[in-house]
């Protein structure tokens, strides 16, 4: 079975600053990664997914990530953020074999950005 | 072109009575997902569906849950004899392709007092 880690429950940061959202997965197989961004009552929203090729993956609103395959891991980083970035971050993996598989996700990190 | 849609978006219920809760997915997708998110458990998958059919059920915590899907479309999250425990936000998630990238609609908060 696989597992997903994020070290970091909280993460206060101040406005422009840079932030970098750990995680690491566990599987014995191979996996495709994600991560997510949740708003306050909102659902999840993609941020960036990373599928196969190049390990550092670009998503939406300034977000990267780096998939690290030796150290099985997948950190979340953006160079300068926002107030607007204020949310609740998940990592999640599924396998790559299976057809519809399902997320499995870490226990996310709350970004506070503070001016 | 609309997103997943959940509704109700909030409910509230007391202890033993069945609620139902309903999901309908972007048009064309597929595969269909329940999830469920709590303070304790955080985000846990509940069942998945490829059209009408659900091949995955592993995540149902107990026999009080059920789900079905008809048309290949909307589903209904029903769970009978409702618990405190069974208080979270269950979201509901589809997708069209093999890689997997699920699209989430808003959430149903469920309160059972």
């Amino acid at each position: 079975a696989q597992s997903v880690t994020q070290l970091d429950s909280q993460v206060p940061v101040f406005e422009e600053a840079p932030v970098e959202l750990r995680c690491n997965y566990s599987s014995s197989v191979s996996v495709y990664l994600f991560w997510y961004v949740q708003y306050p009552n909102q659902g999840l929203q993609l941020l960036l997914k990373y599928l196969s090729g190049s390990t550092l993956v670009k998503g939406i609103n300034g977000f990267e990530a780096e998939f690290n395959k030796s150290q099985t891991s997948f950190h979340l980083r953006k160079p300068s953020v926002h107030i607007s970035d204020t949310a609740e971050y998940f990592c999640a993996v599924s396998l790559i074999k299976a057809a519809g598989n399902k997320l499995t996700f870490g226990g996310g990190t709350r970004v506070l950005v503070k001016p | 072109g609309a997103g997943v849609s959940q509704s109700p978006s909030n409910k509230v219920t007391e202890k033993g009575k069945d609620v139902e809760l309903r999901c309908d997915p972007i048009s064309g997708h597929t595969a269909l997902y329940w999830y469920r998110q709590s303070l304790g458990q955080g985000l846990e998958f509940l069942i998945y569906f490829q059209g009408n059919s659900a091949p995955d059920k592993s995540g149902l915590p107990s026999d009080r849950f059920s789900a079905e899907r008809t048309g290949g479309s909307v589903s209904t999250l029903t769970i009978q004899r409702t618990q405190q425990e069974d208080s979270a936000v269950y979201l509901c998630a589809s997708t069209w392709d093999t890689k997997n990238i699920q699209y989430f609609g808003a959430g149903t908060r469920l309160s059972v007092l």
